[in-house]
């Protein structure tokens, strides 16, 4: 599994894009990149999911690099109901079981 | 569609007892994964169960151990509990077993709050 690299804190203004950075850069080729995120007490929330194009959901946008060693996820209008821990998961078909590995996180605080 | 339902939300014990946690995923979802989360190690694999056969599991001693039922409820028991086994145990379902689909994205309860004293 890729071994992913995040900042541990990020501020954000309440309106404001959010730009969440992910360093993957052992990701194997067929290693998807995950992002999820966890509101306090809650289980983590999936967000968006990406291989080597840039995806846009109802939630967020993906942009991963060409070479796919980094990607940042983009909040494009930051709520404070958005204040969570956000979290760049390798996954990988690894004989045809998943497995996936969180690392710390990012902890965003959307300030008003 | 419910969701991944976990039961209890929350549970203390004593060391040395044992604790059977409960998972019923969402209908449908034939794979169920389980974690521990601490505040100091974040959230961890513990093991993922497919068509009632363990197909992976992560770096935890023999005393966490888990099943999955022939409708993909699963329960995680573990036994001989240690202060350190206190945290926030996570069920996340998902439609299929590994593979790179779409198919694969792991939906979570909202946990067990485990405290052992």
């Amino acid at each position: 599994d890729a071994k992913t690299t995040q900042p541990p804190s990020m501020d954000c203004a309440e309106g404001r894009a959010a730009n969440l950075p992910c360093n993957h850069s052992t990701i194997s080729g067929n290693e998807y990149v995950y992002w999820y995120r966890q509101i306090h007490s809650q289980g983590p929330q999936y967000i968006i999911h990406g291989l080597k194009n840039n995806e846009t959901n109802e939630m967020a946008s993906l942009i991963i690099t060409e070479d796919r060693k980094s990607s940042t996820l983009i909040l494009p209008h930051a709520t404070l109901r958005d204040t969570a821990v956000y979290y760049c998961i390798g996954r990988s078909n690894s004989g045809g079981y998943q497995k996936v590995t969180f690392g710390i996180g990012t902890k965003l605080q959307v300030i008003p | 569609k419910a969701g991944v339902t976990q039961t209890p939300r929350y549970l203390i014990k004593t060391r040395g007892q044992q604790v059977t946690l409960s998972c019923s995923p969402i209908s449908g979802h034939r794979s169920v994964s389980w974690y521990q989360q601490t505040p100091g190690q974040g959230l961890q694999f513990l093991f993922e169960y497919f068509s009632e056969t363990q197909r992976n599991k992560g770096n935890f001693p023999g005393r966490f151990s888990g099943r999955q039922f022939s409708n993909s409820r699963s329960e995680m028991n573990v036994s001989t509990l240690e202060l350190g086994d206190s945290a926030l145990y996570l069920c996340a379902s998902s439609l299929d077993r590994g593979g790179i689909s779409a198919k694969n994205i792991q939906y979570f309860g909202a946990g067990t709050r485990l405290s052992v004293l």
